[in-house]
């Protein structure tokens, strides 16, 4: 399979505090995305990087990609009881026929 | 603009009984998606159709068959339904291979449960 792995598969923080989690892949890619899924409901695009981008900012979110190492970061700064989730990484693999590979997700929990 | 609609929202069947999840998407999007969510498996494709007229294989086919109506519409359809399909199905949609836009978008979801 070529799903992508995110790590941790959960995370506890204090509200306030950042939250960093993890997406591994195995071949080369066109982008690599994250989604966010609130219990109960679809998943909702956040961000995407292309291969040629190194970091990407979007409001309290910054993603990094390391083609080198496959692998990529989602930084959640100054957290918020609002951000509780689970977080998914999918990636657009080349030549994948227009499919993206999803992760199993990371349930996030922000303490207020 | 409903974006991807999903119908119903929830079902319950009984093993062997059959069923169509509808799917709908007003954004011109060329591909369209069928997954499936079970509690630690994240999500598995079942079926999808990069373009109208085309449908190919997931990860997950087994028991499933599309129909990719036109455009718009895909469906979803469970001939005889098993306890293991217990499931939340969604639905989502995007550009297309190498066409914008390249996130997907997703359906609300069908909770599915067989008994």
């Amino acid at each position: 399979s070529q799903q992508g792995e995110e790590d941790p598969q959960a995370l506890s923080i204090q509200e306030g505090e950042n939250a960093t989690m993890n997406c591994s892949y195995k071949t080369s890619i066109n982008n690599l995305q994250w989604y966010r899924q609130n219990s109960g409901r679809g998943l909702v695009h956040l961000i995407l990087i292309r291969s040629n981008e190194r970091e990407k900012h979007s409001g309290r979110l910054r993603v990094t990609l390391d083609t080198s190492k496959k692998s990529s970061s989602l930084l959640i700064t100054a957290s918020r009881a609002a951000d509780t989730a689970s977080y998914f990484c999918a990636t657009d693999y080349t030549g994948a026929n227009s499919k993206l590979t999803f992760g199993k997700g990371i349930t996030l929990s922000v303490r207020p | 603009n409903a974006g991807v609609t999903q119908t119903p929202k929830f079902q319950v069947l009984k093993t062997g009984q059959s069923m169509t999840l509808q799917c709908a998407q007003d954004m011109n999007h060329n591909s369209m998606y069928w997954y499936r969510q079970d509690p630690g498996m994240g999500l598995r494709l079942i079926y999808y159709s990069a373009s109208e007229g085309t449908t190919d294989k997931g990860e997950v086919p087994n028991g499933y068959n599309v129909s990719r109506l036109n455009k718009r519409e895909f469906s979803l359809r469970l001939e005889s339904a098993a306890p293991s399909q217990t499931s939340v199905y969604f639905c989502a949609s995007r550009g297309g291979s190498q066409l914008p836009p390249y996130e997907q978008y997703f359906g609300p979801g069908t909770r599915l449960t067989v008994t």
